[in-house]
């Protein structure tokens, strides 16, 4: 069974970068869309981009210009990279994946609260 | 961008009544990458409906999915405690962007 493990510093100041790294063990990343979706406290969900195993990516254009999404397919590792941040990024991160298919997100992580402040 | 709304903010029902939640896209989807979650308190969320229609393993059979172009519905028929929690619907794109819905609450 595929679980997903974020990690990454709790805390990042303004105007920092936020980096986080999603764990996947029990299956591959190959033949998988893997995303980062957050939701801020008390709000809805808001997708951030994927990254598809044959280097592809795609971001949500809200937040195009500062995100990097990338994966380490040797260590099995999915990174997200948030450039410039501010208060408005403080939320709980998600790494999630689904399947070509459907494109629905049939996994996810348990989560990673970020918090943005000096 | 498609912008998906889902109605009611707040549906307040009792156990074993029905709930029917509403998502409208701004404009018509393919109901093949239409996708419903559940999201309860403190907790990541779990993919219901796929496709619009199609119930993902180990969803109970009182979830069910239906809709097309610009509507779409998720029906829980016999409420169970366990159900109160967040909804949002999703969509895949054309433009291979995902979307989410702001969420409906189901609460008691």
């Amino acid at each position: 069974q595929v679980q997903l493990q974020e990690s990454g510093p709790g805390l990042v100041k303004p105007s920092e970068t936020l980096s986080l790294t999603c764990s996947i063990s029990g299956g591959s990343i190959r033949n998988y869309y893997w995303s980062w979706i957050r939701q801020p406290p008390g709000k809805g969900l808001e997708w951030i981009g994927y990254f598809y195993y044959s280097e592809r990516t795609n971001y949500n254009p809200s937040l195009k210009s500062r995100v990097t999404i990338s994966a380490d397919t040797s260590k099995n590792q999915v990174s997200l990279k948030l450039k410039s941040v501010t208060a408005a990024d403080t939320a709980i991160y998600y790494c999630a994946r689904a399947a070509g298919d459907t494109f629905s997100v049939d996994v996810w992580g348990k989560g990673i609260t970020v918090t943005v402040s000096s | 961008e498609i912008v998906l709304t889902q109605s009611p903010g707040t549906l307040s029902l009792s156990p074993g009544e029905r709930a029917t939640l509403s998502c409208r896209a701004s404009q018509s989807v393919s109901s093949n990458y239409l996708a419903w979650y559940q999201q309860k308190p403190g907790q990541a969320p779990r993919l219901l409906i796929y496709g619009a229609s199609s119930r993902a393993t180990a969803i109970p059979d009182r979830f069910s999915g239906s809709g097309s172009g610009t509507d779409f519905t998720l029906t829980i028929s016999r409420l169970e405690p366990e159900d109160f929690a967040v909804y949002y619907c999703q969509h895949f794109g054309s433009s291979l962007l995902y979307s989410f819905g702001q969420g409906t609450k189901l609460e008691i």
